[in-house]
C-alpha cells in the first residue's frame, strides 16, 4: 500500500533540544494523525488534525496540518529522555477510508 | 479496560501451521483495521472493516491471509500455512469513524514468530 514520506528517518539529539519532523504525501488528505510507538507496544495517538492550516498542541508537542493538505509537521520542544521512540504520521482522504502511514522517525534523546 | 485488546501477545509457531490472532476493539467503534509491522519498519495495511460494509481486503499479501469480524465487534485474523516471512507484529486498531472524529486507536499487537 501507499506510504507517506516521513523525515528524518532517525534523530539523535541532546536532552533539552527541540525536535522537528515532517511528513509529505503526493495526494491531499483531510485528516493527519501523529503517533508515538515505544518498543514492544502499539502506537499511541499524540495529535489529530482535521483542517488545513490547523496548529494543535499537546503539552510539549505541536503539530500542524499543512495548507497544501499534502504535508504535516510535528515539533517537540525541550526534549526529555522519555520522548525516545518511533514517531509515525498517518493520513486519510475521507472518513471511512483506510489510513496511510509514514515510515517512521526514530528519536534518541541523549541525557 | 477501555482500550483495544489483542491476543495472544506472543505466538511462536512452526512453518506450515495455521494461526489465529484476535482483536477486541473499543466498544462502539464501527471501524476495525489490521496492520503488519516487520522489525524496524512502518505499518503495512492489511484489511479494514467498516460497519456492515464489505471489508477492504486490498492489503492482504496472499490468499493465505483472511480475516473476519463477527457481530461488528471482535475480529480474527487467520494466517494459513505460515511462512517465515510472516513473522512480524500484527497490530489491530479501531476507530469511531464519525464525520468529526477519525482517529485510530491501536492495541498492543501480537508478535508472531514462525520457525
Amino acid at each position: 500500500g501507499q506510504q507517506l514520506n516521513q523525515s528524518p528517518q532517525s534523530m539523535f539529539i541532546q536532552e533539552g533540544e527541540d525536535v522537528s519532523m515532517n511528513c509529505t504525501s503526493s495526494s491531499i488528505f483531510n485528516t493527519w494523525l501523529w503517533y508515538k510507538q515505544d518498543p514492544g507496544e502499539g502506537p499511541v495517538l499524540l495529535i489529530a488534525l482535521y483542517k488545513a492550516g490547523e496548529l494543535t498542541s499537546n503539552g510539549r508537542l505541536t503539530a500542524q496540518f499543512g495548507i497544501t493538505r499534502k504535508d504535516s509537521f510535528l515539533n517537540i520542544s525541550a526534549s526529555i529522555p522519555s520522548d525516545v521512540g518511533i514517531y509515525f504520521c498517518a493520513g486519510t482522504y475521507l472518513t471511512g477510508n483506510q489510513f496511510y502511514f509514514g515510515t517512521g522517525t526514530s528519536l534518541t534523546v541523549i541525557p | 479496560g477501555a482500550g483495544v485488546s489483542q491476543s495472544p501477545s506472543n505466538k511462536v509457531t512452526e512453518k506450515g501451521k495455521d494461526v489465529e490472532l484476535r482483536c477486541d476493539p473499543i466498544s462502539g467503534h464501527t471501524a476495525l483495521y489490521w496492520y503488519r509491522q516487520s522489525l524496524g519498519q512502518g505499518l503495512e495495511f492489511l484489511i479494514y472493516f467498516q460497519g456492515n460494509s464489505a471489508p477492504d481486503k486490498s492489503g492482504l499479501p496472499s490468499d493465505r491471509f483472511s480475516a473476519e469480524r463477527t457481530g461488528g465487534s471482535v475480529s480474527t485474523l487467520t494466517i494459513q500455512r505460515t511462512q517465515q516471512e510472516d513473522s512480524a507484529v500484527y497490530l489491530c486498531a479501531s476507530s469511531p469513524q464519525t464525520t468529526q472524529y477519525n482517529e485510530q486507536f491501536f492495541g498492543p499487537g501480537t508478535r508472531l514468530t514462525v520457525l
